[in-house]
């Protein structure tokens, strides 16, 4: 039982256009939401990062929305850079615990 | 954020055989993480490693498959026993930066023949 879905295994964009990444959860309960980017052989890198008490986190070019009542999140990254091609995982937290439940990635893929 | 490193980076190793994986961080840490990503999969959370007491393990992992050591704040070692083809992953560590944020070091990946 997958509790944090990401459903598109992958994303092309055109660089300077806005890549949107989604991921679905199951439990209710989760109050830490967190995105991680990962480049071939190296570990994954935190992004941003959103309590459950707020629908909207800003960082930059990134910015993580939450919609609680759909049990759902999403990354923004404006604009999009080729650097920004990796794969990005969202990930989700219980009761503040340590443990980290991901997502299954998304494969971001921006063109030049 | 802390500095991790990992040893070996990749190893192929033979069925039946162990390899241990050592991860340092250039801080003192109270809780360290093992996850393991499949192939084509998601990170999983194999074991908490606690210095001082043994290692917490997730439902399906087993401390005689991937015995673990936390012999100070700054070092783990995670053993991979009497290895298999399933076993093929990428291993990772991580610790706690702030609040449930968690920085993760540069994996090692296993291939097992």
């Amino acid at each position: 039982d997958q509790q944090v879905k990401q459903n598109s295994p992958s994303l092309s964009v055109q660089e300077g256009r806005i890549s949107i990444l989604n991921c679905d959860y199951t439990n209710s309960m989760f109050d830490y939401f967190l995105w991680y980017k990962k480049y071939p052989a190296e570990g994954p890198t935190f992004l941003i990062s959103i309590s459950s008490i707020k629908d909207k986190n800003e960082d930059g070019r990134f910015t993580v929305f939450l919609n609680k009542s759909a049990k759902h999140l999403s990354l923004h990254i404006v604009p999009s850079q080729p650097g920004d091609s990796a794969v990005y995982f969202c990930a989700a937290s219980l009761d503040s615990s340590y443990k980290l439940i991901f997502g299954s990635g998304t494969r971001l893929l921006v063109r030049p | 954020s802390a500095v991790i490193s990992q040893k070996p980076s990749r190893d192929i190793c033979q069925r039946g055989t162990s390899l241990t994986i050592q991860c340092q961080v250039d801080s003192q840490v109270t809780m360290m993480f093992w996850y393991r990503q499949q192939p084509g999969q998601s990170l999983t959370l194999i074991a908490t490693a606690n210095q001082g007491s043994e290692a917490t393990y997730e439902s399906g992992f087993v401390i005689d498959k991937f015995p673990i050591s936390r012999p100070n704040l700054t070092f783990s070692t995670l053993t991979v026993s009497n290895m298999s083809p399933e076993d093929s992953s990428i291993y990772l560590c991580s610790v706690v930066g702030g609040g449930v944020t968690q920085y993760f070091g540069p994996g090692t990946r296993l291939t097992v023949l």
